[in-house]
């Protein structure tokens, strides 16, 4: 696509629900980043792909968030047992791997625990 | 710890005039530096970039000049267009590519007045 999409782009979950996030990079992109960014503040690094690689995961705030590529292109970002702490906007770029350009974010995907 | 620092939440500017937005940084292992620009209900949108080799690097309207021995950068935007208005990010990175995860500080929302 000519862009980043995410999906959903707003999610309401009681609080202990699981939420599955997902990302479609630009086609031939290698790598995917996971951003969070909640309200008021910058973005704030999650975890890095290459390719279908998790090479940086360090970002992760809990062992309740667990993210996958496993064919090098669509991401999924998984929380499970939401907690209220966990509402933010959930941003996903990509980039080629030698861009001196930055990446290119999604819109995001706004969850909301309640 | 920010390592990143955008102090100025806000910035009013009329239109036609010179916008300077600021950004200090504390990581001396960062070397190249970017600056997005984010709508409402939007990703964030690569603007300009710098690498720590060069102190100016300008892009038709903007400019973004880094001072490393003070630890500062910023961004110019002459002349000024309320189209220009948004929050914008500054951010850094350890190495020049995107293969790096992206340090952002807080925003600064700039307001272009008609």
């Amino acid at each position: 696509g000519a862009g980043v999409s995410q999906s959903p782009r707003y999610k309401v979950a009681k609080r202990g629900q699981d939420v599955a996030l997902r990302c479609d990079p630009i086609s031939g992109h290698v790598s995917l980043f996971w951003y969070q960014q909640a309200l008021g503040q910058g973005p704030e690094f999650l975890t890095y792909f290459q390719n279908e690689a998790q090479l940086d995961k360090s970002g992760l705030p809990s062992d309740r968030f667990f993210a996958e590529r496993p064919e090098g292109s669509v991401s999924t970002l998984k929380i499970q047992r939401t907690q209220q702490e966990d509402s933010a906007v959930y941003l996903c770029a990509s980039s080629s791997l030698d861009s001196l350009y930055g990446y290119t974010f999604g819109s995001g995907t706004r969850l909301t625990v309640v | 710890d920010q390592q990143v620092k955008q102090n100025s939440p806000s910035l009013s500017v009329q239109e036609g005039r010179i916008s300077i937005l600021n950004c200090d940084y504390t990581n001396s292992m960062f070397d190249y530096f970017l600056w997005y620009k984010k709508y409402p209900a939007e990703g964030p949108t690569f603007l300009i970039s710098i690498s720590s080799i060069k102190d100016k690097n300008e892009d038709g309207r903007f400019t973004v000049f880094l001072n490393k021995s003070a630890k500062h950068l910023s961004l110019h935007i002459v002349p000024s267009q309320p189209g220009d208005s948004a929050v914008y990010f500054c951010a850094a990175s350890g190495k020049k590519s995107s293969g790096d995860k992206l340090t952002f500080g807080t925003g600064t929302r700039l307001a272009v007045r008609p």
